[in-house]
């Protein structure tokens, strides 16, 4: 069975400092695709990131940073010098081996609420 | 380019009573995709049209049925509505969606009284 984890249910953070959200799944797959997820208070859940199953570089966009080991099944995402706007729900998600029969079908975790205070 | 469009945002019913909820996609987006999400379990597939085909489907009981149109939008159905029915529910669309890159709307948050 496939599963995702986020062990952290809330974390809260003084601005500026960094912050890593954990994420760690579950897949028989050797063909998948994880994501990260942010969801403001607004309610959509905004695209941050897709990772597939055979590229484990590590990657980084401005603030964000994200770190893929399969040895230890885990998608980490790091916020270095955190800002207030920062502040959201994120998810991690998996999707299985891309096909007809698994389409448009995220496996989302729990959820880490991050706030970051002034 | 207008992002994904859920009506309506807001709803309240009671129960044994059903609900349509809408989806409008991204233009050219022919895949849609809903999620329920609730405090206790999170958010869950539902089901997936493709050119107005359902071509995957949650683990939801037959309640909870939908369709696409040929302009793509989508429409979702609950009916004989139940207490735990209460959720925000979430469209997505996509061009690829055995991709995952989903584009989600802001939900509709239904309370069932």
């Amino acid at each position: 069975a496939q599963k995702v984890t986020q062990a952290q249910t809330e974390i809260s953070v003084v601005e500026k400092e960094d912050v890593t959200l954990d994420c760690v799944y579950e897949t028989r797959d050797t063909t998948y695709y994880l994501f990260w997820y942010k969801q403001p208070p607004s309610g959509e859940l905004v695209f941050l990131i897709r990772r597939n199953s055979f590229d484990e570089q590590n990657e980084i966009s401005g603030r964000y940073s994200w770190n893929f080991q399969k040895s230890t099944s885990s998608f980490n995402f790091t916020i270095t010098a955190s800002q207030v706007v920062d502040s959201a729900v994120y998810f991690c998600a998996l999707s299985e081996a891309p096909g007809s029969s698994n389409t448009g079908k995220l496996i989302f975790g729990q959820g880490t609420t991050l706030q970051v205070k002034p | 380019k207008a992002g994904v469009t859920q009506t309506p945002r807001y709803l309240i019913k009671t129960r044994g009573q059903q609900v349509t909820l809408s989806c409008s996609p991204i233009s050219g987006h022919r895949s849609v995709s809903w999620y329920q999400q609730t405090p206790g379990q999170g958010l869950q597939f539902l089901f997936e049209y493709f050119s107005e085909t359902q071509r995957n489907k949650g683990n939801f009981p037959g309640r909870f049925s939908g369709r696409q149109f040929s302009n793509s939008r989508s429409e979702m159905n609950v009916s004989t509505l139940e207490l735990g029915d209460s959720a925000l529910y979430l469209c997505a669309s996509s061009l690829h969606s055995n991709t995952g890159e989903l584009f989600f709307g802001e939900g509709s948050r239904l309370t069932v009284l």
